[in-house]
């Protein structure tokens, strides 16, 4: 079974950092591209980076360039999202999802982790 | 960045009806384009790709359609499990972007 599980959220105060992880297996994992998506409280989806398979190109939302890095380690079939400098406005369940080939488009999802920045 | 607007933000609806939902794109491109369903407590859904392409299980009551700077979801009948709040995204270009989400609720 193809399946993705995020770890690592939780509250944190404003200004600190959080590493999440995703551990994914029932795929190939270092053939694909990786992608992070959140969803504030009560909002919509919102794209926040994406990773190639080999880990080579990233690609950042602008809110969080400079203060968020994605990585992935492909003999663990894991995706990390380290988060620097929170705020407030980062608070929101973080998912993680696998990238189709052929388009970018998240064909599997995670359930989710919940980071809070609040002090 | 390609800004998506969805249309209308909430709709009630009964079952059996049909349903459109539209996604309105700040600038145009050709099919790059999908559609998710999402209910409340789970991770979204992939419904559609490419503007038009089912996915597989997904059932023949939903359709996607447009090109350009506009695109659609249909429901040709909704049935009781369709009651969820429906996302678009472009994948034309970085960064990727979604819409703001159209909620179906039960009339």
């Amino acid at each position: 079974e193809v399946q993705l599980v995020e770890s690592g959220g939780g509250l944190v105060q404003p200004g600190g950092s959080l590493r999440l992880s995703c551990a994914s297996s029932g795929f190939t994992f270092s053939s694909y591209a990786m992608s992070w998506v959140r969803q504030a409280p009560g909002k919509g989806l919102e794209w926040v980076s994406a990773l190639t398979g080999s880990g080579s190109t990233t690609y950042y939302t602008d809110s969080v360039k400079g203060r968020f890095t994605i990585s992935r380690d492909n003999s663990k079939s894991t995706l990390y999202l380290q988060m620097n400098s929170l705020r407030a406005e980062d608070t929101a369940v973080y998912h993680c999802a696998k990238v189709r080939h052929g388009g970018d488009v998240f064909d599997i999802w995670g359930q989710g982790t919940m980071v809070t920045v609040s002090s | 960045a390609i800004q998506l607007t969805q249309s209308p933000s909430s709709l009630s609806a009964s079952v059996g009806d049909r349903v459109t939902i539209t996604c309105r794109a700040s600038q145009g491109f050709s099919s790059a384009l999908a559609w998710y369903q999402q209910k409340p407590g789970e991770a979204p859904k992939l419904l559609i790709s490419h503007a038009s392409n089912l996915e597989s299980g997904v059932p023949s009551r939903f359709s996607g359609s447009g090109s350009g700077t506009d695109f659609t979801l249909t429901i040709s009948s909704l049935q009781p499990e369709d009651f969820a709040t429906y996302y678009c995204q472009q994948f034309n270009n970085y960064p990727l972007t979604f819409g703001g989400g159209t909620k179906v609720e039960i009339k």
